[in-house]
Formats: C-alpha cells, structure tokens, sequence
C-alpha cells in the first residue's frame, strides 16, 4: 500500500537554526499538510498546499515557516531560525482532494529537538 | 469544527469487541464523522467516515445515532496492535483536521 515518506526520522538543531522536513506524499495525491505535535500533547494542524500554493494556515504557521513543493515528488517544511519550543514531531499528510470525505494519509513524522 | 466529546481512556481485552463513544451534541448537517487513530510512536492513521447510515471497512464499524449527535466506533476483535489513541473529528471543510485529545484504548492480553 503507497504510504507517505518523511526523513530524517530525528533531527537535532542547535537553536536559531535553519532546519528543513522532507516528505515524500502519495504519488497521484494533490493535497499535501503538515501537522505537529508537542510531547504529552495534541495534534495541531500548520497549514495545508494545493496547486503550488498555501490554501490554509493556523496562526502557528508564522513568517519563520515556510513550505515548498521544489520537484514533482518532494514537499518540505522550512523553519527559519528555530525555536526551544519548535521541539515536536512534525507530522506530513497528503490526501487525493480536499474534500471533507477524502482521508489524510499521513507519514510517521521526524522529531525536531531544538538545543 | 466542531467539538466532539470522548473518554479520556478504555479497556478491552484480546479478541473481544469494543465499543468507542463520541458525543458531537452541535454538529451540523454538513459534518462528515472521521475516525483517525495514532499508535504509538507513529503518525495518525485514518479509520472510518461517515455522514448519516452506518458503515463497515476492513478495520472497523461506525455505527452514527439516528439525531447524529452520537457515534461510536466498533473494533469487532481487539488485536495488541490495536492499541492507540483514537480520535473523533467532524469536518464541513476539506482542509485541517482538528484534532482533541481523543480516546486512549488499552488491549489486556
């Protein structure tokens, strides 16, 4: 079954950093998304991509984020100048529409330690 | 989106049913019942959907109230690997899913 791919599955960044996801989505799927979570807490969406361009973002998703879909197979997530608290698994999903019924098929994550 | 409600944590044992609640008490017409579940260490996994009749895939039941305010989904035989965090979600949009804290399910071998 095609599944989503993130790398690395860890990433450690001294902080102010620059730091850059991957994630390699379903083949034939159009939507693509980025989630995190924090340790001990709830799944929070970041913003979602359609058509080489943002289509929603969550007030967490600030000027130091940023997406890119640079190929036909790759869409990452930049983080300018890292945080202490930008430290949590950064979750990547793609679905094959936007609507309310297709699913997010979402990958395994990375987790971002922040020193 | 709007709010779901669902117990903090269940217990079932190996190869027995369970039976997971979620209160939605203000949804609207137009709200889609999305179940997702999150084992550990791993990202969310889609379940099940549905918007009014009840409905069966290959992991799992959604049976919806008749007024909709309820849902609950149905694992016919708990397996270990079933235990995760499941989670609730309705959506009108196709964008976010919003997730709670959802519904921690222990499986006792």
């Amino acid at each position: 079954e095609p599944e989503v791919t993130q790398t690395p599955s860890h990433q450690v960044t001294q902080m102010g950093q620059e730091v850059i996801l991957r994630c390699v989505p379903i083949s034939n799927h159009l939507y693509f998304y980025w989630y995190r979570q924090i340790l001990g807490q709830k799944v929070e969406f970041l913003v979602s991509f359609y058509n080489n361009e943002i289509s929603e973002k969550s007030e967490i998703f600030d000027d130091q984020f940023s997406v890119e879909r640079p190929d036909g197979s790759n869409f990452t997530l930049k983080i300018r100048s890292t945080k202490l608290e930008d430290s949590a698994m950064y979750f990547c999903a793609s679905s094959s529409q936007g609507s309310s019924i297709q699913p997010q098929h979402f990958g395994d994550g990375t987790r971002l330690s922040i020193l | 989106d709007a709010k779901t409600t669902q117990p903090n944590s269940m217990e079932s044992n190996e190869e027995e049913p369970v039976h997971l609640p979620c209160n939605h008490s203000t949804i609207s017409g137009t709200d889609y019942i999305h179940w997702y579940r999150q084992l550990p260490s791993q990202g969310p996994e889609y379940v099940i959907h549905g918007l009014t009749s009840n409905v069966n895939n290959r992991m799992a039941s959604l049976a919806i109230a008749e007024d909709r305010k309820s849902s609950t989904l149905i694992l016919h035989r708990a397996t270990l690997r079933d235990a995760a965090v499941y989670y609730c979600i309705l959506r009108v949009s196709g964008s976010r899913l919003t997730f709670g804290e959802g519904t921690q399910l222990t499986v006792n071998p």
